[in-house]
């Protein structure tokens, strides 16, 4: 089966450093997603984006967040002055359309320390 | 707007025995609703959905799920639960409006012991 691939899997950080984190999406897929996961909380969705533009942000999708699509295959989410409270497993997700059987295929998460 | 609930923390079941996740849903217009499950240090793996059709719906590893459009549940069976089941278990509701993004539960652990 196709896979959403995230790298790198750890990253640690200082407070008030960038970070990039780098996904690649299965190949035909159209669709692009990130979210979060606090250690022991539930998934956040942070952001969707489609035809290279953000479709719809969370609350917790600030300015010190962004994204973009720079070259057709990778998808990044940059954060650029991290915060101790963006300390979480960050996942990115794609799915190729918006037909009630495409499902939402899982990177297997980049986990995001900030010091 | 969309939101599922499940009730309970962590699940523990002796291996061998049936097991059940509960979750429940709120959502305007026709649910759409997944279960994904996540290893230690894994991503979310997709294990079953139900867009229509079927009120019980298989899916992967012998998992099955039951949508009860009176009681809004949609809760997650297996028939006799692996040791190797035990992971972490994720209900989620496509929210059908905008970009049709999931939106998850909380996570029920699910423990089963051999």
């Amino acid at each position: 089966e196709p896979e959403v691939t995230q790298t790198p899997s750890h990253q640690v950080t200082q407070m008030g450093q960038e970070v990039i984190l780098r996904c690649v999406p299965i190949s035909n897929h159209l669709y692009f997603y990130w979210y979060r996961q606090i250690l022991g909380q539930k998934v956040e969705f942070l952001v969707s984006f489609y035809n290279n533009e953000i479709s719809e942000k969370s609350e917790i999708f600030d300015d010190q967040f962004s994204v973009e699509r720079p070259d057709g295959s990778n998808f990044t989410l940059k954060i650029r002055s991290t915060k101790l409270e963006d300390s979480a497993m960050y996942f990115c997700a794609s799915r190729a359309g918006q037909g009630r059987n495409e499902k939402l295929f899982f990177g297997s998460g980049t986990q995001l320390s900030v010091l | 707007a969309q939101s599922v609930a499940q009730p309970e923390d962590q699940v523990n079941v002796a291996e061998g025995n049936p097991l059940t996740v509960k979750c429940t849903y709120s959502v305007s217009g026709n649910p759409y609703l997944f279960w994904y499950v996540q290893y230690p240090n894994r991503g979310l793996q997709f294990l079953l959905k139900y867009i229509t059709g079927d009120n019980l719906v298989k899916g992967s590893y012998g998992f099955e799920a039951e949508f009860n459009k009176s009681q809004t549940s949609f809760h997650l069976k297996k028939p006799s639960a692996l040791v190797s089941d035990s992971a972490l278990y994720f209900c989620a509701v496509r929210d059908n409006t905008g970009f049709q993004k999931l939106v998850f539960g909380t996570g029920t652990r699910l423990l089963v012991s051999p």
